[in-house]
């Protein structure tokens, strides 16, 4: 099955906060997971990602975790800030090169 | 430099008639997708082509879909007989080939609202 089921939908989280967002997966053959970061009115643009040889990948704030045997790849953003509110996608390779998307996390942070 | 760039940003049109949508990629790029992305969902996979070619469309809902891509540059999204359900923004990515390791680039999309 070619999916990837992201939650939550939607999330709130204060100045400073830790933002977490979870994605799961059922094709044990895909081997690279984007996150992408999309503001209103503009497309998906590539924020962080990892491939499963890795436990971890960490970039400035955002950090991937990922749990191989439970199929499982999160975000985690770190002192979060009102400028990282968007809406967030994690992702994986179909066969050949094109993406599929999870539904989204949108994210708020208040100031 | 520049993005990829997408044309027109909205169209609105009548349930039946035939829209185009134009997407420029990232100069050299030979990698070129098109994606849909419903309200509230993440984008969804329609075509890709290398250089002039599909490679895979098996993500076109249905033969009133298709694309082309003539020179390996410019690429168009054709609908035939719009409907309601069309209604979307289309998103246009290219990256510099067809590794599944290599970023792709999303230009802003074209939001089409069929009457």
């Amino acid at each position: 099955q070619q999916q990837v089921k992201q939650s939550p939908q939607s999330l709130i989280v204060q100045k400073g906060g830790i933002s977490i967002i979870n994605c799961a997966y059922e094709n044990t053959a895909f081997d690279y997971f984007p996150w992408y970061q999309q503001f209103p009115g503009k497309g998906p643009a590539l924020l962080i990602a990892i491939r499963p040889d890795v436990s971890e990948k960490k970039e400035g704030r955002f950090t991937i975790s990922f749990n191989k045997s439970a199929k499982q790849f999160s975000l985690h953003i770190m002192d979060s800030q009102p400028g990282d509110s968007a809406t967030y996608f994690c992702a994986a390779p179909l066969a050949g090169t094109a993406l599929i998307f999870g539904k989204g996390t949108t994210l708020s942070v208040s100031s | 430099g520049a993005g990829v760039s997408q044309t027109p940003s909205n169209k609105v049109t009548e349930k039946g008639k035939y829209v185009e949508l134009r997407c420029d990629p990232i100069s050299g790029h030979t990698a070129l997708y098109w994606y849909r992305q419903s309200l509230g969902q993440g984008p969804e996979f329609l075509i890709y082509f290398q250089g002039t070619g599909a490679a895979d469309d098996s993500g076109l809902p249905n033969d009133r879909f298709f694309a082309v891509r003539p020179e390996g540059s410019v690429s168009t999204l054709k609908i035939q007989r719009t409907e309601r359900g069309d209604s979307a923004v289309y998103l246009c990515a290219s990256s510099p080939g067809p590794s599944s390791y290599n970023e792709q680039f999303f230009g802003p999309g074209t939001r089409l609202t069929v009457l």
